[in-house]
């Protein structure tokens, strides 16, 4: 089976702090995401990477960055967090899409819920 | 661009009785169109998929999803509800026609299902 770990279940930090959320998934998945949970708002993506180095910004990528040096490991990086940044993150993997690859599902982490005072 | 409606946020219905979770989609595309699961405080699980051929698909814990092209839906169903299926249901989306962003999925805003014994 395919494991996403994220490695906090929860966070709390002061506004302005700056917080790493970090993901590791172990199939040796080409793509990950970063996607942020909220309630009546369902799933938003945040950045995603298809490849080491690579990324892209989804579609709530303000306040955010992301690091991906290694293939297994996609870190989402919050530089000066605010209240509006309280929410459960979820990190996801799969293989790269093209051909077959088009039907692999995402493979999802516990997910962290961070909350920000 | 591709979206997802899940137009109820609450579906209820009673342990034994047949259950339907309701999804609707738009892409420019063939869409690839999945279901996932949440239980409280998890990540997302994968259910089930529909790619291309037979528009019943079959999935986990005895779930089926009708993919209707006319009416483009992608309705989640189930025979007999179980207690132990109340949860967060995701509908989402991947349009492979899409360019730079082969690989993500669009959610719906999630249906709360709740099965009273």
């Amino acid at each position: 089976d395919v494991k996403v770990t994220q490695s906090s279940r929860y966070l709390v930090k002061r506004t302005g702090e700056k917080v790493f959320l970090e993901c590791v998934q172990d199939m040796d998945h080409e793509n990950m995401f970063w996607y942020r949970q909220d309630p009546g708002l369902g799933l938003r993506l945040i950045y995603f990477s298809y490849d080491v180095k690579m990324k892209e910004k989804g579609d709530i990528p303000e306040g955010y960055s992301v690091s991906r040096e290694k293939k297994e490991r996609f870190s989402l990086i919050l530089e000066s967090t605010s209240t509006n940044q309280t929410s459960m993150y979820l990190c996801a993997s799969s293989l790269r899409s093209g051909g077959s690859s088009y039907n692999s599902p995402l493979h999802f982490g516990n997910g962290t819920r961070l909350t920000v005072t | 661009a591709q979206s997802v409606a899940q137009p109820e946020d609450q579906v209820n219905v009673a342990e034994g009785n047949p259950l339907t979770v309701k999804c609707t989609y738009s892409v420019s595309g063939n869409p690839y169109l999945f279901w996932y699961v949440q239980y409280p405080n998890r990540g997302l699980q994968f259910l089930l998929k529909y790619i291309t051929g037979d528009n019943l698909v079959k999935g986990s814990y005895g779930f089926e999803a009708e993919f209707n092209k006319s009416q483009t839906s992608f309705h989640l169903k189930k025979p007999s509800a179980l207690v132990s299926d109340s949860a967060l249901y995701f509908c989402a989306v991947r349009d492979p026609s899409r360019g730079s962003t082969l690989g993500r999925l669009y959610f719906g805003r999630g249906t709360q299902l709740t099965v009273w014994p």
